[in-house]
C-alpha cells in the first residue's frame, strides 16, 4: 500500500484566499483524522471521521475551517478565507481498529503558508 | 520536509547507549497511552502502546513503562542507533474513545556518534 497520500505537499497562498487540502487514506481503513502542527500548539486533532461520518469536530478552530469525506477514499480540509495564523503543517491520518490497538497511520503532511 | 522545528526539550545520547524519554500525562481518566516517533520531514509514526491495566510493555528494542500513581510514562530505547534520531511524542486517550488521542509536546532525541 502507498500509505496515506496528501496533496499538495506545499501550499503558499495569500490571506483571504480559499485553501483546499486533500487526503487519500489507506484502503480499508475506517477512521480518518485531520491534525494541525505548529510550533506554538504542537500537534492538534481538528476533526475525525468514522465510516465517512464526522464524529468529533471540536478541534476545528472556527467556521472558516470545514472538512468533508464524500467517500471512503477521499477527504478534504478547506479553509475559507485563509489567514496568516493558519500557517502550519496539516496532517491526515487513517486507522483501522483491530481489537487491540488504535494505531494511526499519518501522511507526509501539507505545509501551508499564508502570507 | 513537513516538520515544524519545534523548540523542544532535547535528549542527547551516545550511539549504542540506552535512551529514556519521559512524559507526564495530565488526565487521570486516560487509560490508553501511545508513543509516536516523528522524523524530520515526515508524519508521526506509531511505535508502541500500552493500556492502563499494564505497567510495562516491550517491543523491538523499545519498552514503555507506565506509572499511574504519578501519571508518568517513559519510553526506553535499547542500543540507540542514528536512525532513532527524531522527535518522540507521548499521547493519551480513553480506550473507549481511543480514536481521539491527545498528543504531548514532544522530546527531540539527538544521537552522538
Amino acid at each position: 500500500d502507498a500509505g496515506v497520500i496528501q496533496s499538495p505537499r506545499h501550499e503558499v497562498t495569500e490571506m483571504g484566499q480559499e485553501v483546499t487540502l486533500r487526503c487519500k487514506p489507506i484502503s480499508g481503513h475506517d477512521y480518518l483524522f485531520w491534525y494541525r502542527q505548529t510550533m506554538m500548539r504542537g500537534l492538534e486533532l481538528l476533526i475525525y471521521f468514522n465510516n465517512n461520518v464526522p464524529i468529533d469536530d471540536s478541534g476545528m478552530p472556527e467556521d472558516r475551517f470545514s472538512a468533508k469525506m464524500p467517500n471512503a477514499s477521499f477527504s478534504t480540509l478547506k479553509i475559507q478565507p485563509s489567514e496568516p495564523r493558519d500557517s502550519a503543517v496539516y496532517f491526515c491520518a487513517s486507522s483501522l481498529y483491530r481489537g487491540l490497538t488504535y494505531e494511526q497511520y499519518f501522511g507526509p503532511g501539507t505545509r501551508l503558508t499564508v502570507t | 520536509g513537513e516538520s515544524v522545528g519545534l523548540h523542544l526539550p532535547t535528549l542527547s545520547v551516545q550511539e549504542g547507549d540506552n535512551s529514556i524519554i519521559n512524559c507526564a500525562y495530565s488526565n487521570s481518566a486516560s487509560d490508553y497511552f501511545i508513543w509516536y516517533k516523528q522524523e524530520s520531514g515526515k508524519g508521526p509514526q506509531f511505535i508502541i502502546d500500552i493500556r492502563s491495566n499494564m505497567d510495562k510493555r516491550q517491543g523491538q528494542r523499545v519498552t514503555v513503562l507506565l506509572n499511574k500513581t504519578v501519571k508518568h510514562l517513559s519510553l526506553q530505547i535499547a542500543a540507540t542507533q542514528p536512525g532513532d534520531s527524531a522527535v518522540y511524542f507521548c499521547a493519551e486517550a480513553r480506550y473507549s474513545s481511543a480514536s481521539k488521542i491527545i498528543f504531548g509536546s514532544g522530546t527531540r532525541l539527538s544521537i552522538r556518534p
